[in-house]
């Protein structure tokens, strides 16, 4: 069974700093690229991420573009995101997605981890 | 990138049919058949439901299915259930080599 489990979320200043990890077990985690997806608060969903199975490819949303950075350690099956100079609109729930390659869909997501980001 | 337009909210009678509307441009969903869609319930994590425009994941009820027509995909639910009140989603590849997500649809079983 493909199990997704974020950690890392917390409450935070502006300016703040942040590193978020997902755990990933039920599946060849290197065999595929993953991604993160936010949802801020009774709102909808937007993209964060993507990382290729590798590592060597990653893309990110405009909105989190030269703040965020996300990453693997595939002989620990686990996703992160570093988030830094974080803002209130960085406020949201975020989501770790298995995705097999750039533009397929996220067929499993994790339960999310909250970022809050408050002064 | 801007969202994709959903409609706000979408009702139906257990049974009836819905469909759920996903627009965007020659740059989304027009260029790619890359739309899937997305059921999330209250405090869950989003659900894939419909995959490169028609295809249904393992263990999705073919009751869900997916078309799409120039710059507009829609998710269809037939023979509408009590459990498929959610919210729902759709999402497509971008010329951007990015994923866009649409507004969101509340789906209300009446």
């Amino acid at each position: 069974e493909v199990q997704l489990v974020e950690s890392g979320g917390g409450v935070l200043r502006p300016g703040g700093s942040l590193r978020l990890s997902c755990a990933a077990s039920g599946f060849t985690f290197a065999d595929y690229g993953m991604s993160w997806v936010r949802q801020a608060p009774g709102k909808g969903l937007e993209w964060v991420s993507y990382i290729d199975w590798s590592g060597g490819s990653t893309i990110y949303a405009d909105s989190v573009k030269g703040r965020f950075t996300i990453s693997r350690d595939n002989a620990k099956n686990s996703l992160y995101l570093q988030m830094n100079s974080l803002r209130a609109e960085d406020t949201a729930f975020y989501y770790c997605a298995k995705v097999r390659w750039l533009a397929q869909p996220f067929d499993y997501w994790g339960q999310g981890t909250l970022v809050t980001v408050s002064s | 990138q801007s969202a994709l337009t959903q409609p706000a909210s979408v009702s139906g009678s257990p049974g009836q049919s819905i469909t759920i509307s996903c627009t965007g441009t020659s740059s989304d969903v027009g260029g790619y058949n890359y739309v899937s869609w997305y059921q999330q319930h209250p405090g869950k994590a989003p659900k894939l439901m419909i995959y490169d425009v028609s295809n249904r994941p393992s263990g999705v009820s073919n009751r869900f299915s997916g078309s799409k027509s120039d710059n507009t995909a829609s998710l269809t639910i037939s023979g509408l259930q009590a459990e498929d009140e959610a919210d729902y989603y759709c999402s497509s590849y971008t010329s951007s080599s990015t994923y866009v997500f649409g507004t969101g649809t509340k789906v209300t079983v009446l």
